[in-house]
């Protein structure tokens, strides 16, 4: 059963660059048959879809925010990553890495989640 | 604002069934059978337990069951029990932003 488990600072200052990695085990993200998404929830309800990367580099963002986001790929650590520049408060939530089938809409696997929160 | 529509809350005594819906627009729900619906307690990430309307996942029960009429998914939880009780939100892909996009959650009760 593939587990997914997210990384990375849970505070960031405003104007700064959010990092995070999903490092993906109990399953290769080599397999073509999924996408790697991100998605964020606010204070314990709204989600939000940020984007996906396949195995071969290829992604696809939410056009919100398209100017501030990249996600990267490792398949050698069998890893994804995201970036958010220029975070704002509004950015402040527990950001989540998904499995999603490829060609579906739905998520079957997620990550615990890791709260960021946006303070100097 | 979330792009589907969902009651805040419902509740329901252990052994009934209670129904969740998801409202959209012809543009996601009424449109395309893809509405997912996820349950999240407290603290936890969410879990898929209905996709494409009314599959589900070979771990999870056959007490929960999805369906569709018109711009409006429903989710039905029968023989309530008390572990049910947590969030549930309703996603659906849209044409008009070519997104997942998901309800604003709804609270179950077990009382």
């Amino acid at each position: 059963q593939v587990q997914l488990q997210e990384s990375g600072p849970g505070l960031v200052k405003p104007s700064q660059t959010l990092s995070l990695t999903c490092t993906v085990s109990g399953g290769s993200i080599r397999n073509g048959g999924f996408y790697w998404s991100w998605i964020r929830q606010y204070s314990g309800r709204g989600l939000e879809w940020l984007g996906y990367i396949f195995y071969t580099g290829s992604t696809f963002y939410n056009p919100s925010l398209k100017r501030r986001i990249t996600i990267s790929i490792d398949t050698s650590k069998n890893q994804f990553s995201l970036s958010l520049r220029y975070v704002t408060a509004a950015d402040a939530a527990v950001y989540y890495c998904a499995r999603q089938d490829y060609g579906a809409d739905y998520f079957d696997s997620w990550g615990q989640g890791t709260l960021v929160t946006v303070s100097s | 604002q979330s792009a589907l529509t969902q009651p805040a809350s419902v509740s329901g005594s252990p052994g009934q069934s209670i129904t969740i819906s998801c409202t959209g627009t012809s543009d996601d729900i009424g449109d395309y059978n893809y509405v997912s619906w996820y349950q999240q307690h407290p603290g936890k990430a969410p879990k898929l337990i209905i996709y494409d309307v009314s599959h589900r996942p070979s771990r999870v029960s056959n007490r929960f069951s999805g369906s569709k009429s018109g711009d409006t998914a429903s989710l039905t939880i029968s023989g309530l029990q008390a572990d049910d009780e947590a969030d549930y939100f309703c996603s659906s892909y849209s044409s008009t932003t070519t997104l997942v996009v998901f309800g604003g959650g709804t609270k179950l009760t077990v009382l």
